[in-house]
């Protein structure tokens, strides 16, 4: 059974460019979630999708944005990047809500 | 003051010994409580899932839950080099979905 996908896996961009990254959940997984990994914040939460629609949304600016599609993949983006956006991003399917299956995540560096 | 509040460590054991991993939270509606374990470069993976107080035993690995204290544990039995990996606890008010996480503990364990 293939895990959840993320693509790319490395990325390094400008301040004020745009990044997406994309996920692929685990087959018959309807919930995608994405969350921000850094050393100093931890894990924390961006958006979850369920269906197509935004279900929840974290506490981070209307710069981070997400979509998921009707086989549920999902991509996140975001726009006009900081020098703080660095940092690991993990997407996480889940079915039932009995827990997460994370993917690899992309690490996101920005200079 | 967080919700979910974690030693960062490290811990550091040797071989065989039982660890004992703690988080402390401040949120009364978490009823979910879960506990992942990271190796370095790689996706949090799923080690226990709990439904509010009580003991569940899996393996080496036992997840303790007292609501009243609010205060959850995960015990490490035996434990062996393998192990060495940040643990993080995680709680959810909605059966997974927008969970929180703690920052995590890194533990090491010597042979």
């Amino acid at each position: 059974k293939a895990g959840v996908t993320q693509t790319p896996r490395y990325l390094i961009k400008t301040r004020g460019q745009q990044v997406t990254l994309s996920c692929s959940p685990i087959s018959g997984h309807r919930s995608v979630s994405w969350y921000q990994q850094t050393p100093g914040q931890g894990l924390q939460f961006l958006f979850e999708y369920f269906s197509e629609t935004q279900r929840n949304k974290g506490n981070f600016p209307g710069r981070f944005s997400g979509r998921q599609f009707s086989n549920s993949r999902s991509e996140m983006n975001v726009s006009t990047l900081e020098l703080g956006d660095s940092a690991l991003y993990l997407c996480a399917s889940s079915y039932g809500g009995s827990g997460y299956t994370f993917g690899s995540g992309t690490r996101l560096t920005v200079v | 003051q967080k919700e979910v509040e974690q030693d960062p460590g490290p811990l550091s054991v040797p071989e065989g010994a039982i660890v004992s991993l703690n988080c402390t939270y401040s949120n009364s509606a978490f009823q979910y409580f879960m506990w992942y374990r990271q190796y370095s470069r790689k996706g949090p993976e799923l080690l226990m899932y709990t439904y509010s107080s009580g003991n569940k035993e899996d393996g080496r690995f036992t997840a303790q839950v007292d609501k009243s204290s609010k205060y959850i544990s995960l015990f490490i039995r035996d434990s062996q080099p393998s192990d060495s990996a940040t643990y993080l606890c995680a709680m959810s008010a909605t059966g997974g979905f927008k969970t929180i996480f703690g920052a995590g503990t890194r533990l090491f364990v010597k042979a």
